[in-house]
């Protein structure tokens, strides 16, 4: 079964660290795109950041540039984000998604159950 | 940034009737590739989003057919020929043509 895991919410202090997990299974993880959405609570869906298939490129949505790094291990068919300096406007459930890429930007196909990050003091 | 807007942003249906949501972006979204990367996916409450639709019109398989999508550059529709009970939820346009990708803002299905 193609299948999306995240791990690694929870509740943390202003100016905090963490990191978000998501782990893969079913299909060919080197093969795609991966990527993170959020939701703060009761809104919509906010892209953050992309990876490519070997990790080479990276793009990110400007409010979280230089605070939150997509990161993959292909060898552990993994995706994870570090999250730095956390701002209480972080807070928000976090989606991995599998973005099929080339010929199909932006479609993303697998999402993920997702996992939650409060950011409060 | 592209922005994405639909409306409405709210759509009470009565069940069998027809319902349309409307998204325009700012900028085109044809790629060179001559694809157009336009994408519609829902939210059912309490749910992952879950794709509908990607390049304006490709319905993904386990959709039903009383969904589709139609539009071109920056002007875009997704219909539902009859809406049913399982239709509510909340309906994103996204654009994964320009970086960074964006989302409309959701329009809200509700039954009346």
């Amino acid at each position: 079964e193609v299948q999306l895991v995240e791990s690694g919410g929870a509740l943390v202090q202003p100016g905090g660290s963490l990191r978000l997990s998501c782990a893969a299974s079913g299909f060919t993880f080197s093969s795609y795109w991966m990527t993170w959405v959020r939701q703060a609570p009761g809104k919509g869906l906010e892209w953050v950041a992309n990876i490519k298939e070997d990790g080479s490129e990276s793009f990110y949505v400007d409010s979280v540039k230089g605070r939150l790094t997509i990161v993959r291990d292909n060898g552990e068919n993994s995706l994870y984000l570090q999250m730095n300096s956390l701002r209480v406007e972080d807070t928000a459930v976090y989606y991995c998604a599998r973005d099929p890429g080339a010929g199909n930007w932006g479609a993303f196909d697998i999402w993920g159950q997702g996992t939650m990050v409060t950011v409060s003091s | 940034d592209v922005v994405m807007t639909q409306s409405p942003l709210s759509l009470p249906v009565t069940l069998g009737q027809p319902a349309s949501i409307s998204c325009r972006s700012t900028q085109s979204l044809v790629y060179s590739d001559g694809n157009t990367y336009l994408n519609w996916f829902h939210q059912r409450p309490g749910q992952s989003p879950r794709r509908l639709i990607y390049k304006v019109s490709h319905r993904d398989s386990g959709v039903p057919d009383r969904f589709s999508g139609s539009g071109s550059d920056t002007d875009f529709t997704l219909k539902i020929s009859r809406v049913e009970a399982e239709d509510v939820g909340v309906y994103y346009c996204m654009q994964g043509r320009h970086w960074p990708y964006t989302f409309g803002q959701g329009t809200k299905l509700e039954i009346k």
